[in-house]
């Protein structure tokens, strides 16, 4: 079963606008993490937050969580063509140490 | 590092037979994942192991499909006999335990049952 569902499901933006992708999940996590996922290609790790941390930073990237909504968001700024691809939110509950993957958000970002 | 290397990266083969994906995690890497990708189903997690041992097979459809990891250097994902419905990608992934941190995924198998 999904534990994190994204939202929205496609997203289309010009070049240079800011990307929010939002991701809700239902139980307790240990942290939450963005994969990006080019056509045809494997996951690619963007980042991890953990459950007792609000925002993180990444290059162009921003994450929120916010456990009290069990929710969290990806910003990407200036986006650039080549961050068109599919994006992911997983959850870790810490049960196991495995990791369970939303549907997905793909994103197209035209020139 | 090469990454997580699997093969092979695209497979065509007849209802019935027997297919065999392989995986060889990053070095030093202790835990290893199979996931299938489907539209419909999304990613969905078959099996794991840690330090070589199965730890969670749930995910595993049916009897049909079985994964073994003999050394820390290369696992197995079989079906037998496949079906059309086994048509997916299937990935594999491998992390280091410890502090939290992400998988790092191979480019996955194309499987199609015809």
């Amino acid at each position: 079963s999904q534990q994190g569902e994204e939202d929205p499901q496609a997203l289309s933006i010009q070049e240079g606008e800011n990307a929010t992708m939002n991701c809700s999940y239902k139980t307790s996590i240990n942290n939450l993490q963005w994969y990006r996922q080019n056509s045809g290609r494997g996951l690619v790790h963007l980042i991890l937050i953990r459950s007792n941390e609000r925002e993180k930073h990444s290059g162009r990237l921003r994450v929120t969580l916010d456990t009290s909504k069990k929710s969290s968001s990806l910003l990407i700024t200036a986006s650039r063509a080549a961050d068109t691809a599919s994006y992911f939110c997983a959850t870790d509950t810490g049960a196991n140490s495995k990791l369970t993957f939303g549907k997905g958000i793909t994103l197209s970002v035209r020139p | 590092d090469a990454g997580v290397i699997q093969s092979p990266r695209h497979e065509v083969t007849e209802m019935g037979q027997e297919v065999t994906l392989r995986c060889k995690p990053i070095s030093g890497h202790d835990y290893l994942f199979w996931y299938r990708q489907t539209m419909m189903r999304g990613l969905e997690l078959l099996i794991y192991f840690n330090n070589n041992v199965p730890i969670d097979d749930s995910g595993m459809p049916e009897d049909r499909f079985s994964a073994k990891m003999p050394n820390a250097s290369f696992s197995t994902l079989k079906i037998q006999p496949s079906e059309p419905r086994d048509s997916a990608v299937y990935f594999c992934a491998s992390r280091l335990s410890g502090a939290p941190r992400g998988y790092t995924f191979g480019s996955g198998t194309r499987l199609t049952v015809v």
